[in-house]
This record gives structure tokens, C-alpha cells and sequence, in this order.
């Protein structure tokens, strides 16, 4: 079953408005991963935060992690036509191996110039 | 930074030809490799992964098999390809434990 669930699917703004996606989950986790793909391209990796920590800055990403509620949320300030994208949560749902990340569904985000 | 090549981009084959897509891995040694699968509209699912030369470990029973003949490289096979093998393809890289999954462009698999 799917460890991430994203939220919303789709989500269209305008370019200058903040962008927010959610992502729940199921089982402990040792971290949170959420990557980015462009249409037809692979997945580029944005930030990772471990289950030990609130909350991380990169760029114009904010992340925070709530492991009471099983939640993350990606947050992407002054958003530009450049962030056109789906982007995935991915957890490590099987207790560490790296590899064996669960990847969500990914929310299509478009933002409109 | 690890660099992932993968070919083709594209393939269209018939129901029963065979598979085989390659992945190689630059600028890391003794990756852990991984095989994905994207369907429209939804996540990543996880084929096959290896840490090591000719160790393959299957996460989901399929019509298709892996192999890793050198420390970068990393195949998908199929003997005989069914339809619900049409998907995208991803071949993804982590030297170590705890870094992020570097990933190629994928392969676009039309089993017709």
C-alpha cells in the first residue's frame, strides 16, 4: 500500500503566490524525502528532513515535519513559472534501507505566469 | 555528483519481444542501484534494487528480472513483454545511507 499519500492532486496558482503541498503516511519513518519531476524527466531530489526535525529551509522551500500526525508539508514561496512540476513525498517506510523509499502519488502543481 | 544514463528514452515494442533497458552509473563506486516504475498517474513503484554486483533483490513479483554485471551498470529484462509492462522506467543511484536517490531521465515503454 502507498506509505505517501500527496494532497491536493492538482494545484494551480499564480506566479508570485506561495505554493503548499501535504503529505501523509503510515509508518514510523527514520526520514522524509520530496522530490520534484518535470514532465517525461526523472525525479530531482529537493530536500530531506529527518524524522528528529520540525522543520528545513532550502532556497524558497520550507518543510516541516510532524511525526505525531504523520505529515509533511512542502511550502514553496513566490513561486515562479519555472516550478511547473509534480512533486512526490518519499519515506522510508521499511525501517532505514535507503533505498526502499515510498514514493506518494505526487501533486501536479502549475503555476500560471 | 552521480550522473544516471539511461537508454533508450523511448521504446514501442510488440506483446512477447523481449526487453532489455540499461542504466550506468558515473561519478560514485559501489552505488546501490534501483529500478522504478511509474504508471500515469501514480507514484513510483519499486522493482527491483542491488548493493552489490550480481545482487539483485525483487520487491514485487513481475514479467520482468534484473541483473548487474559490473559495479554501474544495471539491466532490466524481460523474456516476453505483456501490456501491463507499458510504463515509465526509472534507474536511480544513492552511494550512501540516508542521501537522496539520484535518478536518470527513464525510458518510455509502448508494449503494443
Amino acid at each position: 500500500s502507498q506509505q505517501g499519500e500527496e494532497d491536493p492532486q492538482a494545484l494551480s496558482i499564480q506566479e508570485g503566490e506561495n505554493a503548499t503541498m501535504n503529505c501523509s503516511y503510515k509508518t514510523s519513518i527514520n526520514n522524509l524525502q520530496w522530490y520534484r519531476q518535470n514532465s517525461g524527466r526523472g525525479l530531482v531530489h529537493l530536500i530531506l528532513i529527518r524524522s528528529n526535525e520540525r522543520e528545513k529551509h532550502s532556497g524558497r522551500l520550507r518543510v516541516t515535519l510532524d511525526t505525531s500526525k504523520k505529515s509533511s508539508s512542502l511550502l514553496i514561496t513566490a513561486s515562479r513559472a519555472a516550478d511547473t512540476a509534480s512533486y512526490f513525498c518519499a519515506t522510508d517506510g521499511y525501517g532505514g534501507s535507503q533505498g526502499n523509499l515510498i514514493f506518494g502519488k505526487g501533486t501536479k502543481l502549475s503555476v500560471k505566469p | 555528483s552521480q550522473t544516471i544514463h539511461q537508454w533508450p528514452a523511448t521504446l514501442v515494442q510488440p506483446v512477447g519481444s523481449p526487453l532489455s533497458l540499461e542504466c550506468t552509473v558515473e561519478g560514485t563506486s559501489n552505488p546501490n542501484l534501483y529500478w522504478y516504475r511509474q504508471a500515469a498517474g501514480r507514484g513510483l513503484q519499486l522493482l527491483f534494487y542491488s548493493i552489490g554486483i550480481g545482487q539483485i533483490s525483487s520487491e514485487v513479483p513481475q514479467n520482468l528480472s534484473a541483473s548487474r554485471p559490473q559495479d554501474r551498470q544495471f539491466i532490466l529484462s524481460s523474456k516476453k513483454l505483456l501490456l501491463s509492462d507499458s510504463g515509465f522506467y526509472l534507474c536511480a543511484s544513492t552511494g550512501q545511507y540516508n542521501s537522496p536517490l539520484h535518478f536518470g531521465n527513464g525510458t518510455r515503454l509502448t508494449v503494443t
